[in-house]
């Protein structure tokens, strides 16, 4: 199946710094990634819509100048954590479709672990 | 607006046994339902879909999902248990390119 690349899968920041995640679709065109924010135990919660070319969607409660989001290219979307804080510690999950699968499965990748310290 | 409920946060199961992760759903029109596995520390693996077509729908590692539109539900099933299907599962439905999740279910298999 398609993959998704994320990097880095584990971060540790110092409070106040940034913080960048890359998301990666290796061998399809997604016009389309989501970014989500899992805490432990809990389900997945949508950040933002990333849309190439165009600003990305967020959802209510995002805050958008914090959660900076790029989807520069049709197989890369970037989420950058700007000036860290301890609860923005938590797991990151981005995932993408295939526009040419039209709409069936998203692709998820393997997650970053963000700890700010 | 669309919405899924995993009603056990957690089930438990002998090894060898049969499984059900429970999933029901509230969508308007026609909905596109998926099921999702997660690993500790790890992204979501696609297990299998519901589109269209057959209402039995067989997915990866042997498990299964039966659509029911009646009851509105969706509920993983698997014949015969491994400790190795230990995970947090997420059924997940898709109404208009955006997928909403289920609060997700940790399934346990005990050997």
């Amino acid at each position: 199946g398609a993959v998704v690349s994320q990097h880095p899968s584990r971060v540790i920041c110092k409070s106040g710094t940034s913080v960048k995640i890359e998301c990666r679709s290796l061998d399809f065109q997604a016009t389309t990634m989501f970014w989500y924010r899992q805490f432990p135990k809990k389900s997945l919660m949508l950040m933002a819509t990333s849309n190439e070319g165009s600003k990305a969607t967020y959802e209510q409660g995002v805050e958008k100048d914090k959660f900076l989001i790029n989807h520069a290219s049709l197989t890369l979307s970037t989420l950058t954590v700007t000036s860290a804080h301890p609860e923005d510690s938590s797991f990151y999950i981005c995932s993408a479709r295939d526009i040419l699968l039209g709409n069936t499965e998203a692709f998820f990748g393997q997650g970053t672990r963000l700890t700010v310290v | 607006a669309q919405s899924v409920a995993q009603p056990e946060d957690q089930v438990n199961v002998a090894e060898g046994n049969p499984l059900t992760v429970k999933c029901t759903y509230s969508v308007s029109g026609n909905p596109y339902l998926f099921w999702y596995v997660q690993y500790p520390n790890r992204g979501l693996q696609f297990l299998l879909k519901y589109i269209t077509g057959d209402n039995l729908v067989k997915g990866s590692y042997g498990f299964e999902a039966e659509f029911n539109k009646s009851q509105t539900s969706f509920h993983l099933k698997k014949p015969s248990a491994l400790v190795s299907d230990s995970a947090l599962y997420f059924c997940a439905v898709d109404a208009g390119n955006m997928l909403t999740f289920g609060g997700g279910t940790r399934l346990m298999v005990k050997p």
